[in-house]
């Protein structure tokens, strides 16, 4: 039962355009959601996080957008750099006391100069 | 500050051993959890640690175990390796009550290869 879903293995976009990645979730006590970003060889690095009280969190060049509505949720990258290559984890945690993150599978975003 | 330290970075073990694996978390984190990312499954819980006490617990064999020290460093046993128990495993850290905000800090990994 795969809880959380990014359904584009990967995505790429050309140098300076914007990047969209989505993620949907099947479980609606899901109530943060949070984007990781992830370069090979080492460890997931947290991007930015939005709760389901707001639709939108914006930090620089990233916006994650939500729609609880349809269990959707998005990361927008603007403008894109070439060292924003990495594969991108859409993540929920458990609720209340449990802190186990449950995982997309992840997008691989390459960004082309 | 320091980040999460996990030891060793590789590690090559024949099928039917045993396995530890040592994760220090940034100082003044209490929570510790460990994550295993393959190919095929992604990456998957397998426990939360806080206080010494396991507090969550994701849906592996019990060969899979951990514990945490009273200076919140953890490690994890995995025995009678299986070629399946190939991966790499991740050690997260993080302060409780922010986590939703700040997510959880990861090491860098230990790549285990079973032969």
């Amino acid at each position: 039962d795969q809880q959380v879903k990014q359904n584009s293995p990967s995505l790429s976009v050309q140098e300076g355009r914007i990047s969209i990645l989505n993620c949907d979730y099947t479980n609606s006590m899901f109530d943060y959601f949070l984007w990781y970003k992830k370069y090979p060889a080492e460890g997931p690095t947290f991007l930015i996080s939005i709760s389901s009280i707001k639709d939108k969190n914006e930090d620089g060049r990233f916006t994650v957008f939500l729609n609880k509505s349809a269990k959707h949720l998005s990361l927008h990258i603007v403008p894109s750099q070439p060292g924003d290559s990495a594969v991108y984890f859409c993540a929920a945690p458990g609720g209340g006391s449990n802190y186990k993150l449950t995982f997309g599978k992840g997008t691989l975003l390459t960004v082309n100069p | 500050k320091a980040g999460v330290t996990q030891t060793p970075r590789y590690l090559i073990k024949t099928r039917g051993q045993q396995v530890t694996l040592s994760c220090s978390p940034i100082s003044g984190h209490r929570s510790v959890s460990w994550y295993q990312q393959t190919p095929g499954q992604g990456l998957q819980f397998l426990f939360e640690y806080f206080s010494e006490t396991q507090r969550n617990k994701g849906n592996f064999p019990g060969r899979f175990s951990g514990r945490q020290f009273s200076n919140s460093r953890s490690e994890m046993n995995v025995s009678t390796l299986e070629l399946g128990d190939s991966a790499l495993y991740l050690c997260a850290s993080t302060m409780t009550g922010t986590v939703f905000s700040y997510g959880y800090t990861f090491g860098s990994g230990t790549r285990l290869t079973v032969v």
